[in-house]
């Protein structure tokens, strides 16, 4: 499978833009970019995916670098309730290996008042 | 917008009993559902994929007759934890993925296991 690469944490200021980058230099032709987050004791929760052009939604925004080897997912207002750990993971499109999504360590994301 | 649910939230269990978690699909069909291990301060693993009708596939190092699971319809798939153990304490998330419709994943809010 093909890994992304995080940095471990982040932090930010509420009403902040952050931006969260991962790469992922061997990301295959057909892979997506998903982006997951993890509030504490709870399951992941869906923030956006792409595959190469640049994704908005009303939770975030994702950049996709032209050569796809690297994203960023922005967060155009922190808010408290945005402190999570984020996943960067690469979804296979298809064979045996679809919808399983290995998760990497992720960042933590913390978030000043 | 898709809903999983997973029961119990919380279970605590003695040493040498099964448990049984449950994760289903309220608002939509799923084929597909993930089991993934999560513990304290670690990420997901994943422990097997739950095929609905068919034999669950298991990740290797995953004891399938530890952890039996059961996807017996398009909306409910069951994890059985058999013999816990102490080790086994863990917090268990599932998640589904739609029939049809964007390739997302809804994951469940997960069940933390206690074992004594």
């Amino acid at each position: 499978d093909a890994k992304t690469t995080q940095p471990n944490s982040m932090e930010s200021n509420e009403e902040e833009p952050v931006h969260l980058p991962c790469n992922h230099s061997t990301i295959s032709g057909t892979d997506y970019i998903h982006w997951y987050r993890q509030l504490p004791s709870q399951g992941p929760e869906y923030v956006i995916h792409g595959l190469t052009s640049n994704v908005n939604n009303r939770m975030a925004s994702l950049a996709i670098a032209e050569d796809r080897k690297s994203s960023t997912l922005i967060l155009h207002r922190a808010t408290l309730r945005d402190a999570a750990v984020y996943y960067c993971i690469l979804w296979g499109a298809g064979g045996t290996s679809y919808g399983k999504l290995t998760f990497g360590q992720g960042t933590i994301l913390t978030v000043h008042p | 917008g898709a809903v999983v649910s997973q029961h119990p939230s919380r279970v605590i269990c003695k040493s040498g009993t099964s448990v049984k978690i449950e994760c289903r699909s309220l608002d939509f069909q799923a084929t597909t559902m993930f089991w993934y291990r999560q513990f304290p301060k670690q990420s997901l693993m994943l422990m097997a994929t739950s095929n609905e009708g068919s034999k669950a596939t298991y990740e290797q190092g995953v004891e399938k007759d530890k952890f039996l699971i059961n996807h017996a319809s398009l909306t409910l798939s069951t994890l059985t934890v058999t013999s816990a153990h102490p080790e086994d304490s863990s917090f268990y998330i599932c998640s589904a993925r739609r029939i049809s419709g964007a390739n997302v994943l809804t994951f469940g809010a997960g069940s933390r296991l206690t074992v004594l």
